[in-house]
């Protein structure tokens, strides 16, 4: 059974910085492509972040680009977002995604706020 | 970078009726490959989505063939035949047909309930 759970949301301080974790199981981690999607409380789906299976391609959305940084280890079955100089607007449930979107973790929250 | 655009925002709908919902996206989806990458997710309260359909008309593994989507280039449609209380939820089209970034564009979200 494909399971993606994701962990390191909390509350932190405008300015300040989170990573956040997604293991991965049941199937081939290291053949997929990644995503990270979130949702602010009460709205609607945003993209984030997306990797290629290796690494080698990585893309951003302008909200994020320069602060936020994707990666991920194979070997580790785990994705990753590390978060910096976060801001309120940050606030929401960050989802792992394995790529077209099929698959989804439970998410997980990063509120900041002061 | 492509806008897609969801009516209904909410949705009534009795137990056992049809429901539609559809989505309009700002261009054509249709890609240089001949695809067009246009799905739909459903979230019911509570959850993360879940991918229902996907390249307009195909059903993800699981998803009951209630559920059906149609439509090409700007203007799509998810239809349900005969909606169950487990329907209940936001239902999000989307699109990856715009060469990334952005990889994926989401509509606003519908909205739909029991009456």
């Amino acid at each position: 059974e494909v399971q993606l759970v994701e962990s390191g949301g909390g509350l932190v301080q405008p300015g300040g910085s989170l990573r956040l974790s997604c293991a991965a199981s049941g199937f081939t981690f290291s053949s997929y492509e990644m995503n990270w999607v979130r949702q602010a409380p009460g709205k609607g789906l945003e993209w984030v972040s997306y990797i290629s299976s290796s690494g080698s391609t990585i893309y951003y959305a302008d909200s994020v680009k320069g602060r936020f940084t994707i990666s991920r280890d194979n070997a580790k079955n785990s994705l990753y977002l590390q978060m910096n100089s976060l801001r309120a607007e940050d606030t929401a449930v960050y989802y792992c995604a394995r790529d077209p979107l099929d698959r989804w973790g439970q998410g997980t929250l990063v509120t900041v706020s002061s | 970078d492509i806008v897609m655009t969801q009516t209904p925002l909410s949705s009534p709908v009795t137990l056992g009726q049809p429901a539609s919902i559809s989505c309009r996206s700002s261009q054509s989806l249709v890609h240089s490959d001949g695809n067009t990458y246009l799905s739909w997710l459903q979230q019911r309260p509570g959850q993360p989505p879940r991918l229902l359909i996907y390249k307009i008309s195909n059903r993800f593994s699981g998803v009951p063939d209630r559920f059906s989507g149609s439509g090409a280039g700007t203007d799509f449609t998810l239809k349900i035949s005969r909606v169950e209380a487990e329907d209940v939820g936001v239902y999000y089209c989307m699109q990856a047909t715009q060469p990334p970034p952005p990889m994926y564009t989401f509509g606003q979200g519908t909205k739909l309930e029991i009456k």
